[in-house]
Parts: structure tokens; C-alpha cells; sequence
């Protein structure tokens, strides 16, 4: 079985700019949510979408959205970047909520300059 | 609030010896805690958690509900096991959300 997949794997963008990472989860899988790791914060969590809801929000602006599609692959936006928004991007899927292990994918590396 | 402290940045044990990594958590209610590791250039992967309560790799961790702790032991440490190492807490029921700590890297010396 693929494990969990995002594109691109790297990116470079100016600030002020707006950025779209996607993230394809384990087939079958319903759950995907997303964190920001960074040197300085470690590894936080952004959303969680279940069927195309969100369940979840960690506590950033307003400028970091996400979605998730009928075929549960889901999409991060985020608008207006920021220098402190260079971070790997890592995208988790499970196969529902609760109880089941969320498998990682490999992460975006986005940088901002 | 929800906070998991990983005391140690780094740790340093020979091949052979009992290693710990320790974890503390903050939490009011009963969370579910997790440890997960991310080998050099692959993807971060659980390891164990708490509520399977069984041995992957020879490491084990018990929760300390008295002591919020969730250290992870294994008592003869290998090579293989150089990695980093996440403590992590769910405490939403039926959510995904984890909350991590800042990770110990750990080094096996030959």
C-alpha cells in the first residue's frame, strides 16, 4: 500500500506571496491533519479534516487554511507569507478518528525569503 | 493545557547499555500518550502507545498518571536505535490532534 504522499516536496517563495501544499493520504484513509515543524517550535498542529470537515484547529492566524476533497486528499493554503513561516510541512492520514495511528508523510520543506 | 516536556536534547549511550529518554505531560483529564520515532532520512513513524501497552524494538514506556510521566526505557540499547524521538499526548477524545514535545535526539556509540 502507498503510504502518504505531498507535493511538492520543496518550495521556495518571496514574502507576501500565497503557497498551496497538498497532501494525497493512505488509501482508504478518512482522516488527514497537518502540522508545522519548525527548529524553533517543534512540531505543531495546524488542522485536522475528517470527510471533508474540519474537526480541529491549532492556534495560528487566520492566513493558514486547509480543505480536504471527497477522495480525502486535502490542501493547506497559506496567504500573505511570512519569513517565520519556513517550515516542514508534514501531512498525517489515519483511517478515522480516535483510536487509529496517523501515518506521517515525508513533509514540504517551504522556505520563505 | 496540553504541554509534553522532553527534558533531554540530546543523549549520548553506549551500545549495551539501558537507555531512558524521559517525557512529562500536562494535561487535566486522561490523555493518551504516544511515543514516536523518525529514523535518519525516513518519516516520522510510531513507535509505541500507551493504551497497547506492549514491546516494539525491546523499548517500553509506562504512564505514570501520579507523575504525568511517559518515559520510554529499553534495557540494552543497539546501533539501529540512533534516531530522534518524539513524546506525544492526544488529549481530545476522537480527535487527531497531537501535541509533541521537543524531541531527544539519541545516539548510539559503538
Amino acid at each position: 500500500k502507498a503510504g502518504v504522499t505531498q507535493t511538492p516536496r520543496y518550495l521556495i517563495k518571496t514574502r507576501g506571496q500565497q503557497v498551496t501544499l497538498s497532501c494525497s493520504p493512505i488509501s482508504g484513509h478518512r482522516s488527514v491533519s497537518w502540522y508545522q515543524q519548525t527548529p524553533g517550535q517543534g512540531l505543531q498542529f495546524l488542522f485536522e479534516y475528517f470527510s471533508e470537515t474540519q474537526r480541529n484547529k491549532g492556534n495560528f492566524p487566520g492566513r493558514f487554511s486547509g480543505r480536504q476533497f471527497s477522495n480525502s486528499r486535502s490542501e493547506m493554503n497559506v496567504s500573505t507569507l511570512e519569513l517565520g513561516d519556513s517550515a516542514l510541512y508534514l501531512c498525517a492520514s489515519s483511517f478515522g478518528t480516535d483510536i487509529y495511528e496517523q501515518y506521517f508523510g515525508p513533509g514540504t520543506r517551504l522556505t520563505v525569503t | 493545557a496540553q504541554r509534553v516536556t522532553q527534558p533531554e536534547k540530546l543523549l549520548s549511550v553506549f551500545k549495551g547499555a539501558p537507555v531512558e529518554l524521559k517525557c512529562n505531560y500536562s494535561y487535566s483529564g486522561s490523555p493518551e500518550l504516544f511515543w514516536y520515532v523518525q529514523y535518519s532520512r525516513q518519516r516520522l513513524q510510531l513507535l509505541l502507545r500507551h493504551i497497547s501497552r506492549e514491546s516494539i524494538k525491546g523499548f517500553t514506556a509506562d504512564l505514570n498518571k501520579g507523575e504525568t510521566s511517559f518515559h520510554l526505557k529499553k534495557p540494552f540499547a543497539q546501533e539501529e536505535d540512533s534516531a530522534m524521538y518524539y513524546c506525544a499526548l492526544r488529549g481530545i477524545q476522537g480527535a487527531q490532534k497531537l501535541v509533541f514535545g521537543q524531541g531527544t535526539r539519541l545516539t548510539i556509540n559503538p
